[in-house]
């Protein structure tokens, strides 16, 4: 089955402990991206990524960062989080850009401490 | 800088009535428009992508309008039912032709009362 998939689902953590959220498609996309969703602000893209090892930021970047090592994963770490990191986070891939349909996984709701 | 308005956060419909919700956006004309549907606690799913030279496209109930010179979609559900409630997002590239950047509006909550 073509799916995108996030580990872990939840996750409760403390301020300052780094931590990975795991993004994997079995669709050969080439465009992966990371989104938080806040209640009022709507879906906000963090990072994505054109192809292996091309990565750029979206819109709020700030406290994460991502690596494309491989065409089927794209990780998001945090490395020190923060409690306003706090968010629902969704992981998104397409075969090549944005005119392609965006195919989101089933995210990870995150709790800092 | 560009801005992405769904003019209802929330509308409320009577079962088989149509729904009709609106995107607009400022500045420039974006290539294409896409339309998706969130359920609670769940990723979005794509519904709908029209591109700048198409007026109108349908899908099933579904009908997406694009109007470049109003800098505005319209999303029409037909013969709404209560499975149709569910939050809607329009999306479109917010930085200009040719950039990877994809950018949501936040939604309009339809709820479609029986």
């Amino acid at each position: 089955e073509a799916q995108v998939t996030q580990n872990p689902r939840y996750l409760i953590t403390v301020t300052g402990k780094k931590l990975t959220v795991t993004c994997s498609q079995n669709m050969n996309h080439e465009y992966m991206s990371w989104y938080r969703q806040d209640p009022g602000l709507g879906l906000r893209q963090i990072y994505y990524s054109m192809n292996v090892e091309v990565t750029d930021k979206g819109d709020v970047p700030e406290g994460y960062k991502v690596s494309r090592k491989e065409k089927r994963n794209f990780p998001l770490i945090l490395e020190s989080p923060s409690p306003n990191q706090t968010s629902l986070y969704f992981c998104a891939s397409s075969l090549q850009g944005l005119s392609d349909t965006q195919y989101f996984g089933p995210g990870t709701r995150l709790t800092v401490l | 800088s560009q801005k992405i308005e769904q003019n209802s956060e929330a509308l409320n419909i009577q079962e088989g009535k149509t729904a009709t919700l609106t995107c607009n956006y400022t500045n420039y004309s974006p290539a294409y428009l896409q339309w998706y549907r969130q359920d609670p606690g769940r990723g979005p799913v794509f519904l709908l992508l029209i591109r700048e030279n198409e007026k109108e496209k349908r899908k099933e109930r579904l009908k997406v309008t694009f109007d470049t010179t109003l800098k505005q979609s319209l999303f029409h559900i037909t013969a709404s039912q209560p499975a149709d409630s569910a939050t809607y997002l329009c999306a479109l590239d917010i930085t200009g032709a040719g950039s990877y950047q994809l950018t949501f509006g936040k939604g309009t909550k339809l709820s479609v009362i029986p």
